[in-house]
């Protein structure tokens, strides 16, 4: 089945220590994106991206990086440099060829705690 | 000023009756699309429903419906037959085409309790 995955489900960190999210989608999707949820409220941008070796930042990018090496992959580092890191992460994607209706495909998410 | 308002933080329905979730959105492209998405408790993000800012006609998918006001920059949710299953946070969502930004920019949600 066709879908994205993110793994862990469930991250723990000290905090100070850099972290990597994965995400991998096999849907054939040229765009992907992260979005950070906070208890309570809406879906966030962090970082998205459109194509392979390219990605724009997005309204609230301080203290992230991606990279975008292959199709199919989209990993987001949270890095020390971000002031409040706990939350939930989504990774979603989606296409390019259908102008503004494709919806956005996402996975199951990443609850990074970090004390 | 925020793009996309949903001013109801929580609602409570009764099973088998309708409800309506409010959008409202605020933009200056003339292209743009508006989506409604449900998260359960689970976390993952459910696509309902998308509604083009060039379709004279709401858009519907099974028991969800869109009332869209263009002129008014609304696009309520309405959820016909209610089921103790549509308890979650939905969430209202619009992409700007003119922009050329391909993400989506998210509400703050809606909390629905279906009660039996």
């Amino acid at each position: 089945d066709g879908g994205i995955t993110q793994s862990p489900k469930y991250l723990f960190r000290k905090e100070g220590q850099n972290v990597t999210l994965s995400c991998e989608q096999n849907l054939n999707h040229d765009a992907m994106y992260w979005y950070r949820q906070d208890p309570g409220q809406g879906l966030r941008l962090i970082y998205y991206s459109q194509i392979v070796n390219d990605f724009q930042k997005g309204d609230i990018a301080e203290g992230y990086s991606v990279s975008r090496e292959k199709k199919e992959s989209f990993p987001l580092t949270v890095t020390s440099a971000q002031k409040n890191p706990t939350a939930f992460y989504l990774c979603a994607s989606s296409t390019l060829s259908d102008g503004r209706n494709s919806p956005l495909h996402f996975g199951n998410g990443t609850r990074l705690t970090v004390t | 000023a925020q793009k996309i308002t949903q001013t109801q933080p929580g609602m409570f329905v009764q099973e088998k009756e309708a409800v309506t979730l409010d959008c409202t959105y605020d933009t200056s492209d003339q292209s743009y699309g508006l989506f409604w998405y449900k998260q359960p408790s689970s976390g993952e993000m459910i696509f309902l429903i998308y509604q083009g800012s060039y379709d004279e006609q709401n858009a519907t998918e099974g028991r969800y419906s869109l009332n869209f006001q263009k002129a008014r920059k609304s696009a309520n949710l309405v959820i016909s037959a209610s089921q103790l299953g549509d308890s979650a946070m939905y969430f209202c969502a619009m992409r700007e085409v003119d922009t050329g930004r391909r993400a989506l920019t998210f509400g703050s949600g809606t909390r629905l309790q279906v009660q039996p």
